[in-house]
């Protein structure tokens, strides 16, 4: 079965500093990988994802999500985060049924 | 049109009740899905349609009716509920095949009492 692991429930960091929101996965045959954020009361947008080429892949607002198939991750990242980047933030895997599966979530909240 | 809109917003209702949640799209999406969500957890897959064709039923209860009349329209019938049934449920669409992502609609935030 197709599966992501977010490990961190929480993670915080200083308004400008990096963010990395921490992404593994599971899965048999070629990894279709997404990162979605949600705002309170509000449906899940989509970020970026991974099929496949680049490793490095860019997104919306800023983020961008390194792929590594040694380690089985797709961690999060921008390079300066913002107050307004505070949100949850869900990693995805899609399967060949057209099921996607999403991790736990991680809460990232940026202090000014 | 690049949305998916689904009504009502907010739902309250009875253990006796029934009602319905409704969901649009006009992106020509033939995948449209239900989840569930509960608070601070992430969205739990309930039905899956492909070519209005119900395609996966991850063992949700039959309280929970799920109806795709066309193309466009997916609806989600729900009758004798129980409390612990008070989520947001969200209803997304996305192209068939697996490199393409999902399209969520804002949610409709249900209670049961």
């Amino acid at each position: 079965a197709q599966s992501v692991a977010q490990p961190e429930d929480q993670v915080n960091v200083a308004e400008g500093n990096p963010l990395t929101v921490k992404c593994t996965y599971s899965v048999s045959g070629n990894p279709y990988l997404f990162w979605y954020v949600q705002y309170p009361n509000r449906g899940l947008q989509f970020l970026l994802k991974y099929i496949t080429g680049d490793n490095l892949v860019k997104g919306s607002y800023g983020f961008e999500a390194e792929f590594n198939k040694s380690q089985t991750s797709f961690h999060l990242k921008k390079p300066s985060a913002l107050v307004s980047d505070s949100a949850l933030y869900f990693c995805a895997v899609r399967g060949y049924n057209n099921d996607m599966r999403f991790g736990a979530g991680t809460r990232l909240t940026v202090k000014p | 049109d690049t949305e998916v809109t689904q009504t009502p917003k907010h739902l309250v209702m009875g253990m006796t009740n029934k009602k319905s949640l409704k969901c649009e799209q006009h992106m020509g999406h033939r995948a449209m899905y239900w989840y569930k969500q509960k608070a601070k957890k992430p969205p739990e897959l309930m039905f899956v349609y492909s070519y209005e064709k119900l395609s996966i039923n991850e063992s949700v209860p039959s309280r929970f009716s799920p109806e795709c009349p066309n193309s466009s329209l997916l609806n989600l019938h729900l009758h004798a509920l129980q409390p612990e049934d008070s989520a947001l449920y969200l209803c997304a669409s996305s192209q068939e095949t697996s490199n393409y992502g999902y399209t969520f609609g804002s949610g409709t935030r249900l209670t049961v009492v």
